[in-house]
């Protein structure tokens, strides 16, 4: 089965940026998505890479590397309010879609 | 407003008695699946379905059943529920290459 790797515990400073990394097998790939899920609440969408690349939107960027099998979330300008988990989920081919553990980021004052 | 939704948000039962979960969405997907999340163990798919009368095994798929007779709709059942099922489940859809929406979770404990 697939074996999708991210830190289980980060902790960052208010106003620091922090980096989530995530890592795959690339048999079958065929796109990455990031969600974020607040203790309790459903996971809510936060980026999707098929391409190469980082993809930027307001303070939240994920990259992607295909042939590494890599990606990961870059969150700038953190706010109090990013304390949360992060879930990497690749996608792969015939739609099924994997999630991993998830990293839960703490955000101190 | 699109969305997905799913009854009860809370439920306490006991061991061996049948219940159902009900998942609505309005956004006319055609996938919908079923996760369960528990401490450590993250998001694991119970169920998921391509489209109307087309339903697969996920990871965790013993001690449920699932049907999908309308397309927006996906109910999950427990026949004979027992305490190894007490976690907090969420429904899902999205189109074939897009995001997926998650409802808001069912908490279920079974004593």
């Amino acid at each position: 089965g697939q074996n999708i790797d991210q830190p289980t515990e980060m902790t960052a400073t208010e106003g620091a940026i922090v980096q989530i990394n995530c890592t795959y097998q690339t048999s079958g790939f065929n796109g990455l998505f990031w969600y974020q899920q607040h203790a309790g609440e459903a996971p809510t969408f936060l980026s999707y890479n098929v391409l190469d690349g980082l993809e930027e939107k307001g303070r939240f960027s994920s990259f992607l590397s295909r042939s590494k099998g890599y990606s990961y979330l870059l969150l700038k300008e953190l706010q109090m309010k990013d304390s949360a988990s992060y879930l990497c989920a690749p996608r792969f081919l015939g739609g099924k879609l994997i999630f991993g553990q998830g990293t839960e980021l703490s955000v101190k004052p | 407003e699109a969305q997905v939704t799913q009854n009860p948000r809370y439920l306490i039962t006991v061991t061996g008695k049948k219940l159902t979960v009900t998942c609505s969405q309005n956004m006319n997907h055609e996938y919908m699946s079923w996760y369960r999340q528990d401490p450590g163990l993250g998001l694991r798919q119970i169920y998921y379905s391509m489209n109307v009368e087309v339903t697969d095994k996920g990871d965790v798929p013993e001690g449920y059943k699932v049907s999908r007779k309308e397309k927006r709709n996906f109910p999950l059942i427990l026949e004979s529920p027992s305490p190894n099922q007490t976690s907090l489940y969420f429904c899902a859809s999205r189109r074939e290459r897009g995001e997926q929406y998650f409802g808001p979770g069912t908490r279920l404990t079974v004593t």
